[in-house]
């Protein structure tokens, strides 16, 4: 089992829905929780973070977090054609983060 | 604006010709991360310093080193370069092991 697993995609919607990415992590003890987005051919940038149970939103995003049920998800509100990335889910084990394979969200005008 | 900055941007080099890539932070953030991230693949992490103190994971060749002179900069040496090894190579800083934060990265192309 993957210690950090994520819905490879393509994940298509059309422009102005919700996106919705899943992510699952085999360590209870994680702490916290991190989404990173990443252009093709560019380096990752973190768009959210979230350490506790429940929702975090920030603009469009909003992270979702259930330990019990060791789940963590991104939504986009809105979606745009600019949002079009892979989205990384990563989960930080002492210190280190552990990723997942990564969701390509297409966003379709 | 506090950053992350990876030089060069693009490298070129010669199977089994010595390469070291550099990274630097005006964040004054205490852990640097090195990481090598190949198409459609996640960052794996080579190594990270934390303060003064390398830690290396335990699958990563022998063939990767790392140097941190200094809080600000950071360096990746490889010494023998492997077609394998032709990668985007991330940096990333965070304060204590929280949020990363990545530099722009360097692709190696070893021919």
């Amino acid at each position: 089992q993957k210690e950090v697993e994520q819905n490879s995609g393509p994940l298509s919607v059309p422009e102005g829905a919700i996106a919705s990415l899943n992510c699952t992590y085999s360590d209870r003890g994680s702490q916290s929780f991190f989404w990173y987005r990443q252009y093709s051919g560019k380096s990752p940038e973190l768009i959210m973070f979230i350490y506790s149970n429940g929702d975090k939103e920030d603009g469009r995003f909003t992270a979702q977090l259930n330990k019990a049920s060791q789940y963590v998800s991104l939504l986009i509100r809105d979606s745009q054609p600019s949002d079009s990335a892979t989205y990384l889910c990563a989960v930080n084990q002492g210190g280190k983060l552990i990723f997942g394979q990564g969701t390509e969200l297409s966003v379709k005008p | 604006d506090a950053m992350v900055i990876q030089n060069p941007r693009y490298q070129v080099t010669q199977f089994g010709k010595p390469v070291t890539l550099s990274c630097s932070q005006t964040l004054n953030h205490n852990v640097m991360y090195w990481y090598q991230q190949k198409s459609s693949q996640a960052p794996k992490l080579l190594f990270h310093y934390y303060d003064k103190d390398f830690n290396n994971e335990a699958d990563t060749p022998d063939n990767f080193q790392s140097r941190r002179p200094n809080t600000s900069f950071c360096f990746l040496d490889i010494r023998s370069p492997g077609l394998g090894d032709a990668a985007m190579y991330l940096c990333a800083t965070s304060v204590s092991g929280n949020e990363q934060f990545f530099g722009p990265g360097t692709r190696l192309t070893v021919l």
